[in-house]
């Protein structure tokens, strides 16, 4: 059983509603990524962090999301304004090192935006 | 950029039976590639299965063996003989050595064996 724990499992927006989800990583790492797969099983890399910093982001993560990771609480992601075309899974992984590639995800968030 | 391309589900094979899930990859940004196999098994999130990090090695786990070729830059996963608990949904994705970097993701082959 994943020790990733994200939250909800599912979502429902409208369109322009903010959509928000959270990831607790797995104890003692401090590295976590969010991914978007979409219908296709298309993954999209979104934004990294380690402990509180972000490492790497895309464009789209910089315009439309926010993503934070404070200490002693949930990472999260939010949309800010939903849009159709983001209805996907949105998958949270974490990492024990920033050299070790090994990734533990969670269940992910399926979001659906009408 | 960084790509793969694998094969795509659905994979239906009979228990005891032999299996390929091919994985090619493109790495146009990546000096030293690191391969992997995740694996989504029903109900489950995704983890790793197995993971090569140098050139003509062989990763193995749970009876799956995937060999990194850099001369035809594939990553192809085998099993001699599957069992009905296989069945999962199977990624390959690529890395970059070292940096704990994002993963670029194959798009799953999903696997049902057969009683």
């Amino acid at each position: 059983n994943s020790k990733v724990i994200q939250t909800p499992r599912y979502l429902v927006k409208g369109q322009g509603q903010k959509a928000k989800m959270r990831c607790i990583p797995e104890k003692g790492h401090p590295v976590v990524f969010w991914y978007q797969q979409n219908k296709n099983n298309e993954f999209k890399f979104l934004i990294n962090f380690q402990n509180q910093e972000v490492l790497q982001q895309i464009d789209m993560t910089e315009k439309r999301f926010s993503a934070e990771c404070p200490s002693n609480s949930p990472c999260s992601l939010e949309i800010q304004s939903s849009e159709a075309g983001d209805s996907a899974l949105y998958l949270c992984a974490s990492s024990r090192t920033i050299s070790n590639e090994r990734l533990f995800f969670g269940h992910g968030t399926k979001l659906s935006v009408l | 950029g960084d790509s793969v391309t694998q094969t795509e589900g659905p994979v239906t094979v009979s228990e005891s039976e032999s299996l390929i899930i091919n994985c090619t990859y493109s790495a146009t940004s990546i000096a030293y590639p690191n391969l992997f196999w995740y694996v989504r098994y029903p109900g489950e999130g995704l983890q790793l299965l197995l993971k090569v990090i140098t050139a003509g090695q062989k990763g193995s786990s749970r009876g799956f063996e995937a060999t990194y070729n850099k001369e035809t830059t594939s990553f192809h996963l085998q099993k001699a003989s599957v069992q009905e608990s296989d069945s999962a949904v199977y990624y390959c994705a690529l890395g970059q050595q070292g940096t704990g970097s994002k993963l670029s993701f194959g798009k799953g082959a999903k696997l049902t064996v057969s009683p």
